[in-house]
């Protein structure tokens, strides 16, 4: 089964601060796409980075960046000097290369920013 | 920027009767998505769409659940008896092989079943 596992279902950071979600994932298949999504209390689902997993340089977004470990299917979000407005709900996933396949999801992991 | 659209923004239903969730994907984009999301649960597939038919559909799209394209920029998620269960945030999203398989997601519509 592809799964993904967001082990930490509460994080909370000072203003300012870093902090960094945790994402693991399985899968057999070696081409893929895999994503932060952020959900905020408005219930939207907002894109905040992406990366290929072809790629070894790992993607940055402004104050975001990733920190891609392949081998050990690892996938975790980082995100800098973290403002009031970063406060949400985090969802990693992933999607299948080469075909119009469904994203899988993490459970997510509540972000609370502290001021 | 180019984005998905979604009607309505919340709606109240009573168990039994039927209810059309409506999505305006990306203009461009060739791949048409349902997702649904519990309150306080993940986010789920329902089913995918690609060439007015569909190409992948998950164990919880049953026999009351049906989509369709009626004309060129409408996409319709159809729930046919609804149940207390079915109460959820449903998510239409579209990509296309351009955009590098990104997702791109609606706001979503709330669905309360009373």
């Amino acid at each position: 089964a592809q799964t993904v596992t967001q082990s930490q279902p509460e994080m909370s950071v000072q203003e300012a601060e870093t902090v960094t979600l945790s994402c693991t994932y399985d899968t057999s298949e070696s081409d893929y796409y895999l994503f932060w999504y952020k959900q905020p209390p408005s219930r939207q689902m907002i894109l905040v980075i992406r990366q290929e997993a072809y790629k070894q340089q790992n993607a940055t977004e402004n104050r975001f960046s990733v920190n891609f470990q392949k081998a050990a299917k690892s996938f975790s979000l980082k995100i800098s000097d973290s403002q009031l407005g970063d406060a949400a709900m985090y969802f990693c996933a992933y999607i299948l290369v080469g075909s119009a396949r469904q994203l899988t999801f993490g459970s997510g992991t509540q972000l609370t920013v502290l001021p | 920027e180019p984005e998905v659209t979604q009607t309505p923004s919340h709606q109240v239903t009573q168990m039994g009767q039927e209810v059309i969730l409506r999505c305006v994907p990306i203009s461009n984009h060739l791949y048409f998505y349902w997702y649904r999301q519990i309150l306080g649960q993940k986010v789920e597939f329902l089913v995918s769409f690609y060439n007015n038919e569909i190409s992948e559909k998950s164990e919880i799209f049953d026999d009351q659940f049906s989509v369709e394209r009626p004309d060129g920029s409408n996409f319709t998620l159809k729930i046919r008896s609804t149940k207390l269960e079915d109460s959820a945030m449903y998510f239409c999203a579209s990509t296309n092989r351009d955009s590098g398989n990104t997702i791109y997601f609606g706001e979503g519509s709330w669905l309360t079943v009373v």
